[in-house]
Protein backbone atom coordinates (compact mmCIF):
# COMPACT_ATOMS: atom_id res chain seq x y z
CA UNK A 1 0.00 0.00 0.00
CA UNK A 2 1.69 3.08 -0.72
CA UNK A 3 1.50 5.69 2.09
CA UNK A 4 2.52 8.53 3.89
CA UNK A 5 2.84 9.08 7.50
CA UNK A 6 3.41 12.32 9.23
CA UNK A 7 4.67 12.89 12.47
CA UNK A 8 6.27 15.49 14.82
CA UNK A 9 3.92 17.36 15.73
CA UNK A 10 3.95 18.96 19.32
CA UNK A 11 2.76 22.51 21.01
CA UNK A 12 5.63 24.89 20.76
CA UNK A 13 6.06 28.18 22.42
CA UNK A 14 6.61 31.26 19.34
CA UNK A 15 9.92 31.52 18.64
CA UNK A 16 10.70 27.97 18.83
CA UNK A 17 11.86 25.38 16.69
CA UNK A 18 10.44 21.81 15.21
CA UNK A 19 10.87 18.91 13.04
CA UNK A 20 8.37 17.11 10.82
CA UNK A 21 8.74 14.07 9.54
CA UNK A 22 6.80 11.91 6.93
CA UNK A 23 7.98 8.21 6.57
CA UNK A 24 6.90 7.04 3.11
CA UNK A 25 6.00 3.39 2.27
CA UNK A 26 4.71 1.16 -0.78
CA UNK A 27 6.44 3.24 -3.79
CA UNK A 28 9.55 4.16 -5.02
CA UNK A 29 10.32 7.06 -3.03
CA UNK A 30 13.14 8.50 -4.89
CA UNK A 31 11.12 8.88 -8.05
CA UNK A 32 9.15 11.18 -6.50
CA UNK A 33 9.09 14.88 -5.23
CA UNK A 34 7.37 15.84 -2.35
CA UNK A 35 5.92 19.12 -0.80
CA UNK A 36 4.33 20.40 2.67
CA UNK A 37 1.18 21.42 2.72
CA UNK A 38 -0.32 22.72 5.51
CA UNK A 39 -3.92 24.31 6.74
CA UNK A 40 -4.77 26.18 10.02
CA UNK A 41 -7.96 25.77 11.79
CA UNK A 42 -11.00 25.91 9.77
CA UNK A 43 -8.84 27.23 7.23
CA UNK A 44 -7.83 26.34 3.14
CA UNK A 45 -4.93 24.47 1.59
CA UNK A 46 -1.71 26.27 1.81
CA UNK A 47 1.71 25.02 0.40
CA UNK A 48 5.05 25.37 2.22
CA UNK A 49 7.60 23.84 0.22
CA UNK A 50 8.78 21.25 -2.22
CA UNK A 51 11.37 19.14 -3.28
CA UNK A 52 12.21 17.02 -6.20
CA UNK A 53 13.79 13.75 -6.33
CA UNK A 54 17.35 14.15 -5.41
CA UNK A 55 16.93 17.82 -3.88
CA UNK A 56 18.10 19.43 -6.92
CA UNK A 57 15.18 21.95 -6.96
CA UNK A 58 13.91 23.03 -3.43
CA UNK A 59 10.91 25.52 -3.47
CA UNK A 60 9.66 27.42 -0.44
CA UNK A 61 6.60 29.88 -0.04
CA UNK A 62 6.85 33.35 0.76
CA UNK A 63 5.07 32.85 4.57
CA UNK A 64 8.12 30.39 5.69
CA UNK A 65 11.40 31.09 3.45
CA UNK A 66 14.12 31.78 5.40
CA UNK A 67 12.65 29.91 8.49
CA UNK A 68 11.92 26.63 7.44
CA UNK A 69 14.31 24.46 5.59
CA UNK A 70 13.36 21.20 3.45
CA UNK A 71 15.28 17.57 2.93
CA UNK A 72 15.06 14.21 2.51
CA UNK A 73 16.81 10.85 3.12
CA UNK A 74 15.74 8.75 -0.39
CA UNK A 75 18.01 5.72 0.89
CA UNK A 76 15.30 6.57 4.37
CA UNK A 77 12.28 6.93 2.36
CA UNK A 78 11.38 10.06 4.45
CA UNK A 79 10.68 13.86 3.93
CA UNK A 80 11.78 16.71 6.69
CA UNK A 81 10.45 19.94 7.55
CA UNK A 82 12.54 22.00 9.97
CA UNK A 83 10.77 24.53 11.16
CA UNK A 84 12.16 27.66 13.32
CA UNK A 85 11.26 30.75 14.31
CA UNK A 86 7.75 29.33 14.53
CA UNK A 87 4.97 32.13 15.12
CA UNK A 88 1.22 31.75 16.16
CA UNK A 89 0.49 31.94 12.40
CA UNK A 90 2.58 28.49 11.73
CA UNK A 91 -0.57 26.44 13.84
CA UNK A 92 -2.32 24.13 11.47
CA UNK A 93 -2.21 20.30 10.36
CA UNK A 94 0.85 19.78 8.08
CA UNK A 95 0.59 17.30 5.60
CA UNK A 96 3.44 15.64 3.21
CA UNK A 97 1.98 14.72 -0.55
CA UNK A 98 3.79 12.99 -3.42
CA UNK A 99 3.93 14.86 -6.68
CA UNK A 100 5.14 12.43 -10.01
CA UNK A 101 6.62 14.73 -11.61
CA UNK A 102 11.18 15.52 -12.01
CA UNK A 103 10.61 18.80 -10.99
CA UNK A 104 7.51 19.89 -9.48
CA UNK A 105 6.84 23.33 -10.55
CA UNK A 106 6.12 22.09 -13.51
CA UNK A 107 2.76 20.94 -11.91
CA UNK A 108 1.82 18.46 -14.62
CA UNK A 109 1.08 15.43 -12.00
CA UNK A 110 -0.28 17.01 -9.06
CA UNK A 111 -0.24 16.19 -5.20
CA UNK A 112 -1.33 11.69 -5.88
CA UNK A 113 -1.04 11.07 -2.08
CA UNK A 114 -1.40 12.55 1.10
CA UNK A 115 -0.89 11.77 4.99
CA UNK A 116 -3.35 11.60 7.45
CA UNK A 117 -1.30 15.07 8.99
CA UNK A 118 0.50 16.25 11.77
CA UNK A 119 -0.57 19.34 14.28
CA UNK A 120 1.23 21.81 14.87
CA UNK A 121 0.68 24.29 17.74
CA UNK A 122 2.78 27.18 18.19
CA UNK A 123 1.22 29.30 21.71
CA UNK A 124 2.38 30.17 24.94
CA UNK B 1 1.88 37.11 -6.08
CA UNK B 2 -0.23 35.14 -7.89
CA UNK B 3 -3.61 34.26 -6.77
CA UNK B 4 -6.48 31.99 -7.05
CA UNK B 5 -9.90 32.53 -6.57
CA UNK B 6 -12.68 30.22 -5.94
CA UNK B 7 -16.37 30.54 -5.13
CA UNK B 8 -16.76 30.10 -1.34
CA UNK B 9 -19.74 27.32 -1.85
CA UNK B 10 -21.95 26.06 -4.39
CA UNK B 11 -25.21 24.32 -4.02
CA UNK B 12 -26.76 21.14 -5.90
CA UNK B 13 -29.78 18.82 -5.58
CA UNK B 14 -28.66 15.35 -5.98
CA UNK B 15 -28.80 14.06 -9.92
CA UNK B 16 -28.04 17.93 -10.66
CA UNK B 17 -24.64 19.16 -12.05
CA UNK B 18 -22.18 21.22 -9.91
CA UNK B 19 -19.79 23.70 -11.56
CA UNK B 20 -16.76 24.77 -9.52
CA UNK B 21 -14.71 28.17 -11.36
CA UNK B 22 -10.96 28.77 -10.66
CA UNK B 23 -9.63 32.16 -11.89
CA UNK B 24 -6.47 33.31 -12.24
CA UNK B 25 -4.57 35.52 -14.93
CA UNK B 26 -3.47 33.70 -17.82
CA UNK B 27 -4.34 30.09 -15.84
CA UNK B 28 -5.43 29.05 -19.07
CA UNK B 29 -1.37 28.89 -19.64
CA UNK B 30 -0.45 26.50 -16.29
CA UNK B 31 -1.62 22.87 -15.60
CA UNK B 32 -4.03 22.88 -13.03
CA UNK B 33 -5.00 20.14 -10.14
CA UNK B 34 -8.04 19.68 -8.37
CA UNK B 35 -8.42 18.40 -4.84
CA UNK B 36 -11.63 16.91 -2.80
CA UNK B 37 -11.12 17.58 0.98
CA UNK B 38 -13.97 15.83 3.07
CA UNK B 39 -14.45 16.68 6.48
CA UNK B 40 -11.68 15.08 8.82
CA UNK B 41 -10.04 14.17 6.19
CA UNK B 42 -6.83 14.63 3.83
CA UNK B 43 -6.90 16.21 0.32
CA UNK B 44 -7.63 13.66 -2.48
CA UNK B 45 -6.41 14.78 -6.18
CA UNK B 46 -9.31 14.51 -8.74
CA UNK B 47 -7.83 16.37 -11.63
CA UNK B 48 -4.54 16.94 -12.96
CA UNK B 49 -3.20 18.77 -15.86
CA UNK B 50 -6.40 20.58 -16.05
CA UNK B 51 -8.75 17.41 -17.54
CA UNK B 52 -7.18 13.96 -16.12
CA UNK B 53 -8.72 11.66 -13.51
CA UNK B 54 -6.51 9.53 -11.49
CA UNK B 55 -7.39 5.91 -11.40
CA UNK B 56 -10.82 5.60 -9.13
CA UNK B 57 -11.91 8.82 -9.76
CA UNK B 58 -15.46 8.59 -11.25
CA UNK B 59 -16.31 9.82 -14.68
CA UNK B 60 -18.94 12.10 -13.04
CA UNK B 61 -15.71 14.52 -12.33
CA UNK B 62 -14.49 16.08 -15.38
CA UNK B 63 -12.74 19.57 -16.08
CA UNK B 64 -11.36 22.30 -18.02
CA UNK B 65 -9.26 25.14 -18.54
CA UNK B 66 -8.86 28.06 -20.96
CA UNK B 67 -7.99 31.82 -20.70
CA UNK B 68 -8.67 33.08 -17.22
CA UNK B 69 -10.54 30.34 -15.58
CA UNK B 70 -10.86 26.35 -14.91
CA UNK B 71 -13.52 24.53 -14.06
CA UNK B 72 -14.86 21.63 -12.51
CA UNK B 73 -17.76 19.77 -12.89
CA UNK B 74 -19.48 17.47 -10.97
CA UNK B 75 -22.69 15.35 -12.79
CA UNK B 76 -25.16 13.48 -11.08
CA UNK B 77 -24.19 14.70 -8.34
CA UNK B 78 -24.47 12.44 -5.30
CA UNK B 79 -24.04 13.10 -1.41
CA UNK B 80 -20.63 11.32 -1.35
CA UNK B 81 -19.53 14.25 -3.75
CA UNK B 82 -20.36 16.79 -0.96
CA UNK B 83 -16.89 18.25 0.47
CA UNK B 84 -14.44 21.31 -0.25
CA UNK B 85 -12.52 21.59 -3.07
CA UNK B 86 -9.61 23.57 -4.55
CA UNK B 87 -7.75 24.22 -7.39
CA UNK B 88 -4.40 24.35 -7.62
CA UNK B 89 -1.37 25.71 -10.41
CA UNK B 90 2.13 26.31 -9.99
CA UNK B 91 3.47 30.65 -10.87
CA UNK B 92 7.49 31.10 -10.39
CA UNK B 93 8.03 28.42 -8.62
CA UNK B 94 5.78 28.30 -6.16
CA UNK B 95 2.65 26.26 -5.56
CA UNK B 96 -0.75 28.21 -5.25
CA UNK B 97 -4.12 27.04 -4.02
CA UNK B 98 -7.84 28.69 -4.30
CA UNK B 99 -9.29 29.35 -1.52
CA UNK B 100 -11.75 26.37 -1.76
CA UNK B 101 -15.48 26.09 -2.41
CA UNK B 102 -17.84 24.29 -0.17
CA UNK B 103 -20.01 21.71 -2.33
CA UNK B 104 -23.25 21.24 -0.51
CA UNK B 105 -25.50 19.05 -1.58
CA UNK B 106 -29.18 19.81 -1.02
Amino acid sequence: EVQLVESGGDLVAPGGSLRLSCAASGFAFSSYSLSWVRQAPGKGLEWVSAISYYSTYIYYGDSVKGRFTISRDNAKSSLFLQMNSLRADDTAVYYCARDGGSNPAVGAYGMDVWGQGTTVTVAS
Amino acid sequence: SYELTQPPSVSVSPGQTATITCSGDKLGDRFVSWYQQRPGQSPVLVIYQDTKRPSGIPERLSASNSGDTATLTISRTQAMDEADYYCQAWDSNTAVFGGGTKVTVL
